[in-house]
């Protein structure tokens, strides 16, 4: 069975902590995504990455970076947390690259709070 | 670029009752269009999705979608509603060429009542 696990269900971290959020995928995909859900905005495409060592910015990359030393593992990085990052997060993989037309499985989020 | 709207952000249904979910969509080029469901405390899953040929589409779970490109919409209807069905709905759409990525719409937060 296709598996995308977030390593954290749910993290509660202090204004200006480092915080890592992490996605492995066991279905050799080449493209991972994380995606930021919040309520009435829907998903917001943080970074994606479509081969190791690489990575594109989406439409909201400000605060964050990314890690994809590994196919099969692509990490999200907040440098130093604030409170309007408290959010779900989202991980995501596919096998499809270019001309999109792949299904996306998703992990089942990492929810996170800054106090 | 694209866009997606959903046109309604909560929708309350009666078990048993069809229902119909609003998608439209903008974009200048060619899309494939999307349905993924969410269900409580879980990741998104794929509906249904249409990449060309017939214009309805099926999918899981009894949903169909049909696409109308003079309308712009790829709506989300079922004819009979379970308890089950209780979830957050998203359209999404993506360019046929050079994409990476899925646009999501805000979503529907669909409500099956006994």
């Amino acid at each position: 069975d296709v598996k995308v696990t977030q390593s954290s269900r749910y993290l509660v971290k202090r204004t200006g902590e480092k915080v890592f959020l992490e996605c492995v995928q066991d279905m050799d995909h080449e493209n991972m995504f994380w995606y930021r859900q919040d309520p009435g905005l829907g998903l917001r495409l943080i970074y994606f990455s479509y081969d190791v060592k690489m990575k594109e910015k989406g439409d909201i990359p400000e605060g964050y970076s990314v890690s994809r030393e590994k196919k099969e593992r692509f990490s999200l990085i907040l440098e130093s947390a604030s409170t309007n990052q408290t959010s779900m997060y989202l991980c995501a993989s596919s096998s499809e690259g270019l001309g999109f037309s792949g299904e996306l499985f998703f992990g089942e989020g990492s929810r996170l709070t800054v106090l | 670029a694209q866009s997606v709207t959903q046109l309604d952000s909560q929708v309350p249904v009666f078990e048993e009752a069809p229902v119909e979910l609003r998608c439209n969509y903008s974009s200048s080029v060619s899309v494939y269009l999307f349905w993924y469901v969410q269900y409580p405390n879980q990741g998104l899953q794929l509906l249904l999705k249409y990449l060309s040929g017939s214009t309805l589409v099926k999918g899981i779970n009894g949903f169909e979608a049909e696409f109308n490109k003079s309308q712009t919409s790829f709506h989300l209807r079922k004819p009979s509603v379970h308890i089950s069905d209780t979830a957050e709905y998203f359209c999404a759409v993506s360019r046929r060429t050079g994409a990476n990525n899925l646009f999501f719409g805000t979503g529907t937060r669909l409500t099956v009542i006994p």
